[in-house]
């Protein structure tokens, strides 16, 4: 069984432009939440999608923003880079996301603003 | 609002001994799960073990084991007979029940296996 798979793993963007970062999930994960990771503050809770609906937020600017396909991968967007958006973007998935089972993580977006 | 911390950034330890990493939490919630997650330097999380508030027993799986002290808030996981490849960092999780996957992360203890 396929895990979960981010893609790209690096990525170099220039300060202002945008970013756009792909998950799949593994198969039959409904599940997909997405998180940021940095020296500074560790790691963030971003969102978390589920059948293509956002349940649950976290305190990230409107620049933070994602969605769910119908086959449950996902993809985050950020707009107008800042420096300090530099982190390594890690997504997660489960079945449900509720049943405390714990999830499944991929191994991270690099992601270096310029 | 819900915290975790690891009051060890680094510890060390000699291949086949036995070593203890720290985590309390603060939070008002009833139920809730913890879990310890590990990040070798592929970056990968990997779920190492877990725990539901509501068990007192505390949770098994090889040569892990945590110690789960629910009225102090404390979540120690122990790793018994360590191994080169658990060197990575450890992050100690919280989830409140039907949270979605929303984690709250401590800061992480790196952990060195030395052989």
């Amino acid at each position: 069984k396929a895990g979960v798979t981010q893609t790209p793993r690096y990525l170099i963007k220039t300060r202002g432009q945008q970013v756009t970062l792909s998950c799949s999930p593994i198969s039959g994960h409904r599940s997909v939440s997405w998180y940021q990771q940095t020296p500074g503050q560790g790691l963030q809770f971003l969102f978390e999608y589920f059948s293509e609906t956002q349940r649950n937020k976290g305190n990230f600017p409107g620049r933070f923003s994602g969605r769910q396909f119908s086959n449950s991968r996902s993809e985050m967007n950020v707009s107008t880079l800042e420096l300090g958006d530099s982190a390594l973007y890690l997504c997660a998935s489960s079945l449900e996301g509720g049943s405390g089972r714990g999830a499944f993580f991929g191994q991270g977006t690099r992601l270096t603003v310029v | 609002a819900q915290t975790v911390t690891q009051s060890q950034p680094e510890m060390s330890v000699q291949e086949a001994e036995t070593v203890t990493l720290s985590c309390t939490y603060d939070t008002s919630e009833n139920n809730y799960y913890l879990f310890w997650y590990k990040q070798p330097p592929s970056r990968q999380m990997i779920l190492v073990i877990r725990q539901e508030a509501y068990k007192q027993q505390n949770a098994t799986e090889n040569r892990f084991s945590v110690n789960f002290q629910k009225a102090a808030k404390s979540f120690s996981l122990k790793i018994s007979d360590s191994q080169l490849g658990d060197t990575a960092m450890y992050f100690c999780a919280f989830m409140k029940q039907d949270n979605f996957n929303k984690f709250y992360f401590g800061s992480g203890t790196k952990l060195n296996v030395k052989p």
